[in-house]
């Protein structure tokens, strides 16, 4: 597709269980950012990715978070164990290498943990 | 760290100029952004201005950057109710970084409403 993709769009979950987000960058971007926007909330940074270089997890909020990211394309973040205050909306965005390189945003997943 | 501070809410008459603020951390970074994000839309880029200008200009809008204070300002001139969204402030921080690599760090956004 033309833009960053994020699947799904929504999700309920109950407390404890496991989620998996997906982000389908923007075809020969190298770098890959996921960022947290709980209501009313900026944007927290959480990983970012780039290249093959090892990842910059400095945001992740708790070791229930990880992300990877294969062949440097598709990015999944996983929560386990998701607690009430997980639900936020979470933003993916990929840029193309080099210069002041727009960072192109997906719409985010919706998720709310019950 | 690095670390991007904005004002959370600023309220103009349409017509108005605005004048949005933002102060960062890095003084490594290369590039500062603002980005836009209105009602139930994702982020877009505005506009960005490279660490080595200190100001930009494209259209209505105007970008200031005061280096030495690791200040940045976003004007809105004749600002419309079109206008009315959220509006962050971003900088590519390279700390830890090689070359034009690094980091996108945002502030909280600062929600502009434009009053007719």
């Amino acid at each position: 597709g033309a833009g960053v993709s994020q699947s799904p769009s929504n999700k309920v979950t109950e407390k404890g269980k496991d989620v998996e987000l997906r982000c389908d960058p923007i075809s020969g971007h190298t770098a890959l950012y996921w960022y947290r926007q709980s209501l009313g909330q900026g944007l927290e940074f959480l990983i970012y990715f780039q290249g093959n270089s090892a990842p910059d997890k400095s945001g992740l909020p708790s070791d229930r978070f990880s992300a990877e990211r294969t062949g440097g394309s598709v990015s999944t973040l996983t929560i386990q164990r998701t607690q009430q205050e997980d639900s936020a909306v979470y933003l993916c965005a990929s840029s193309p290498p080099g210069g002041p390189t727009e960072a192109f945003f997906g719409q985010g997943t919706r998720l709310t943990v019950v | 760290g690095e670390d991007v501070e904005q004002s959370l809410f600023l309220s103009v008459r349409e017509g108005d100029s605005s004048v949005i603020n933002c102060t960062y951390t890095d003084s490594s970074s290369t590039y500062l952004y603002w980005y836009k994000q209105e009602p139930g839309a994702g982020l877009q880029l505005l506009t960005y201005i490279f660490s080595n200008m200190d100001m930009k200009q494209d259209q209505r809008l105007t970008v200031l950057l005061n280096k030495k204070d690791k200040h940045l300002s976003l004007r809105i001139a004749d600002t419309q109710t079109g206008d009315s969204a959220i509006y962050f402030c971003a900088e590519k921080s390279r700390l830890n970084y090689g070359g034009s690599q690094g980091n996108l760090i945002f502030g909280k956004g600062t929600k502009l409403s434009v009053k007719p």
